[in-house]
């Protein structure tokens, strides 16, 4: 079955750094998504990612926040200066978007564990 | 109040128990909801999806969204100790125009543990 990859899948980081957070999305899939779940609280919306742009984020996905789909299969996050509150599992998402039909759930990573000390 | 709602349990039930997980939500513009199962330190899985109201099955597992109500509910029939693990609604508006609104909005999730 296909998979969403995330790596690393632990990373730990001293505050102010910048930190590149990497996916390989399904090969197929089209729409791509981060979220986050800070220990013990919801999984909670960052970003989508379509044709190259960000279609929607949420007011989380601040300018110290951007994606990029560097090459056909790699899509990543980039925190550019890390805070301690940024601590938390990191998942990203894809799904297929074929013409007219609509997507109804995504395929999950296992997610990157974010530790900032 | 909460976008979504939902109670975090936790849930204990016997092996071969009926669960029965609930959702409720306050935005009228939701029209897809799904059930997704996390295990510890795992990303989201999904289970189970509806459009708008009524039942869907699939196996162990019955989804029901009552949009009158703004309540979804998923049932665990035989429930079995596999089954334990952290179980999240979540819902997204319709789409606009052919383009997927990706946003999905999560309920706490509800911890359930099944015993043999």
């Amino acid at each position: 079955e296909p998979e969403v990859t995330q790596t690393p899948s632990h990373q730990v980081t001293q505050m102010g750094q910048e930190v590149i957070l990497r996916c390989v999305p399904i090969s197929n899939h089209l729409y791509f998504y981060w979220y986050r779940q800070i220990l013990g609280q919801k999984v909670e919306f960052l970003v989508s990612f379509y044709n190259n742009e960000i279609s929607e984020k949420s007011e989380i996905f601040d300018d110290q926040f951007s994606v990029e789909r560097p090459d056909g299969s790699n899509f990543t996050l980039k925190i550019r200066s890390t805070k301690l509150e940024d601590s938390a599992m990191y998942f990203c998402a894809s799904s297929e978007v074929a013409g007219g039909k609509f997507s109804y759930g995504y395929t999950f990573g296992s997610g990157t564990r974010l530790t900032v000390v | 109040q909460k976008e979504v709602e939902q109670d975090p349990g936790p849930l204990s039930v016997p092996e071969g128990a009926i669960v029965s997980l609930n959702c409720t939500y306050s935005n009228s513009a939701f029209q897809y909801f799904m059930w997704y199962r996390q295990y510890s330190r795992k990303g989201p899985e999904l289970l189970m999806y509806t459009y708008s109201s009524g039942n869907k099955e699939d196996g162990r597992f019955t989804a029901q969204v009552d949009k009158s109500s703004k309540y979804i509910s998923l049932f665990i029939r035989d429930s079995q100790p596999s089954d334990s693990a952290t179980y999240l609604c979540a819902m997204r508006l319709a789409n606009a125009g052919g383009t997927s609104y990706g946003k999905l909005t999560f309920g706490q999730g509800t911890i359930l543990t099944v015993h043999p």
